[in-house]
Parts: structure tokens; sequence; C-alpha cells
């Protein structure tokens, strides 16, 4: 079945340790998105990609890093620079000449 | 910039009653425009959406019309039912579709 893999569901990591979040899709997107997402904030775009070796920052892109070598992944790195990493993060595509964007299940961050 | 607001939560309905969540927006130009629908611990599905002024979008009962004098785009369902309990956010894409744009997101609780 086509669609987009977040993995792993839930991640634990301790403070002033960098982790990378993984998102995959198989539906031939050429743009994909990371957000954030807090209660009661919505959904925060974080980085975003619309064309392999090619990505844009964000609103919140500070303390984060992504990098876009093939055209099915777009992982997301939470650096130590971020100052309140624990949160909800969600990864999304786009295909060309499309409008809506489809979400991958998302994966729980906690660092204690 | 473009913006996406919509009402605050949480809303609380008994089954088959009426469901109304307000969105509005700015933007400039013709946006597009959408809604998901979030069920606990998972991403966003998206419910509906609509591409130019006086489209109406609909799905499972769900409609919503884009409204540009009003600059409007408001969720509704005629009878609710407990499965629908879930968060809806109302989202944006501008005419470039660079990235969406989302409201904070209304939880809706619905009992039988």
């Amino acid at each position: 079945d086509g669609g987009i893999t977040q993995s792993p569901k839930y991640l634990f990591r301790k403070e002033g340790q960098n982790v990378t979040l993984s998102c995959e899709q198989n539906l031939n997107h050429d743009a994909m998105y990371w957000y954030r997402q807090d209660p009661g904030q919505g959904l925060r775009l974080i980085y975003y990609s619309q064309i392999v070796n090619d990505f844009q920052k964000g609103d919140i892109a500070e303390g984060y890093s992504v990098s876009r070598e093939k055209k099915e992944s777009f992982p997301l790195t939470v650096t130590s620079a971020q100052k309140n990493p624990t949160a909800f993060y969600l990864c999304a595509s786009k295909g060309t000449g499309r409008t809506e964007a489809f979400f991958g299940q998302g994966t729980r961050l906690t660092v204690v | 910039g473009n913006s996406v607001t919509q009402m605050e939560g949480p809303v609380t309905l008994s089954e088959e009653a009426f469901l109304t969540i307000n969105c509005t927006y700015t933007a400039t130009g013709y946006p597009s425009l959408f809604w998901y629908v979030q069920y606990p611990g998972e991403g966003l599905q998206l419910l509906l959406k609509a591409t130019k002024a006086d489209d109406k979008g609909s799905n499972k009962g769900f409609e919503a019309t884009y409204r540009k004098e009003t600059t409007s785009f408001h969720l509704e369902k005629g009878s609710v039912q407990v499965s629908d309990s879930a968060v809806y956010f109302c989202a944006l894409t501008d005419q470039a579709g660079t990235a969406l744009i989302f409201g904070k997101g209304t939880t809706l609780s619905v009992s039988s």
C-alpha cells in the first residue's frame, strides 16, 4: 500500500542528545514537510522540501536539521540546541500539481 | 502573512446534534482550503477540501463552503456520531502551494 511511514512511533532521549526521526514515502511525491504539534498550538512548520537536495526553513527551524538525499526520504534531526524538543512530530508529503498533503502517523518524542 | 483562525474548543455535543466549527482565514490571492481530522494518537487525515470560491467540499456527511466574501470555510454536519469525536483542523495553502498553514484545532467530543 502507498503511504507515509514514520518511525518509531514513540522515542525517548536524554537531554543533550541529538535524535533523528525517520520519514519515508512511496507515493512518488516531490514535496515533503515536517510539522511539530503541541497541545493548543496546532501544527507548526519546521522544514519543507520541494525537490531532492533542496529544502527550506519553516516557521520554527531553530534547533532542527533535515536532509533530502532521496525522493522517498526526509529525515529530521532534533539537535541539542532545540530548547523544548518534547512534542509530537508529523511528516507529510504532497504530489506535484496537487493541493492536499498526506500525513504519516507521527512520532512522539519525549526528552528527559 | 497567511493565517487561519478557528473557533476554540472543546465542543461537546450529544449524538445526532448539529455541528458547526467556524474557520476564517487571511491570505492573499486564492488559497485552497482544507479540513483535516485527527483521531487520538494518530496523524492527520484529509476530510474535505475546496480550491476556489463557492466550492463546497463534502465527505462522510461533513460539508464546508469556500466563502471568499467572508473569508470563511466553516465545517458543518447535520447529525454527529460518537465516532466523530476527534480534533478538527482548518488549513490553507497559498497559490504557490508551498506548505499548509493550520489553525490551532478544535476538539469535538460527542456523547451517546
